[in-house]
């Protein structure tokens, strides 16, 4: 059975910092990977979702890798701003396009 | 505007009351899903369905049913069976099957007392 484990739980760090969030998962066979945005009570929204034949996508100040073999994805957010302030979830994606989550990392950027 | 819209955004009910929750899509996607969001926790797949008239089970569908009669709808009903019914429920839709992006509603939060 797939798991997705996300790392740190919660990071609060201050406005500008760089900063990795991390992703892992127990089996290899995906189709795809994607990273989610979610505020307070809201949906998901999709930031980056990166193929299993690719190893990364960029979008604007994030930065999504994938490396399928060690079952690892990293989320780079760099120069981070107040309104990055949200849980980041991601998803794997299998045969039927079903998603199985982590738990999310819940980020706050402090100003 | 294109998107999905679930409604609605705050629901109570009753224990012992089913209840359903409506998702509409005007994207013209094929597939639609469910899930079911605790604190905590990732989201947990309910019902997909890949086609209109056709949908399968995900890994939590007991006390849950579905209906897929037309391709922009897919209710949920969650029925007095389901022991746990108080969550934070999120539809979702994409083109079609295998490998590609799932686009989210904005997400039903259903309080059963």
């Amino acid at each position: 059975k797939q798991e997705v484990t996300q790392i740190p739980a919660a990071l609060s760090v201050p406005e500008g910092e760089n900063l990795v969030l991390n992703c892992s998962f127990t089996d290899s066979a995906i189709y795809n990977l994607q990273w989610f945005r979610q505020d307070p009570g809201k949906g998901l929204t999709s930031l980056l979702l990166i193929q299993s034949s690719q190893r990364e996508q960029t979008s604007g100040r994030l930065n999504a890798s994938l490396d399928k073999s060690s079952g690892r994805s990293t989320l780079y957010i760099a120069a981070s701003q107040p309104g990055d302030s949200a849980t980041y979830l991601c998803a794997v994606g299998f045969y039927g396009n079903k998603l199985v989550f982590g738990a999310g990392t819940i980020l706050r950027v402090k100003s | 505007d294109g998107g999905i819209t679930q409604s609605p955004k705050y629901l109570f009910r009753k224990e012992g009351q089913n209840v359903t929750l409506s998702c509409e899509q005007n994207l013209n996607h094929d597939a639609m899903y469910w899930y079911r969001q605790d604190p905590g926790q990732g989201l947990r797949l309910i019902y997909y369905s890949q086609i209109v008239n056709d949908f399968q089970k995900g890994d939590i569908a007991e006390g849950y049913s579905v209906s897929r009669e037309k391709k922009e709808s897919f209710p949920l009903t969650v029925t007095s069976a389901q022991k746990n019914p108080t969550a934070f429920y999120l539809c979702a839709s994409s083109p079609r099957t295998g490998g590609v992006e799932q686009y989210f509603g904005p997400g039903t939060r259903l309080t059963v007392t």
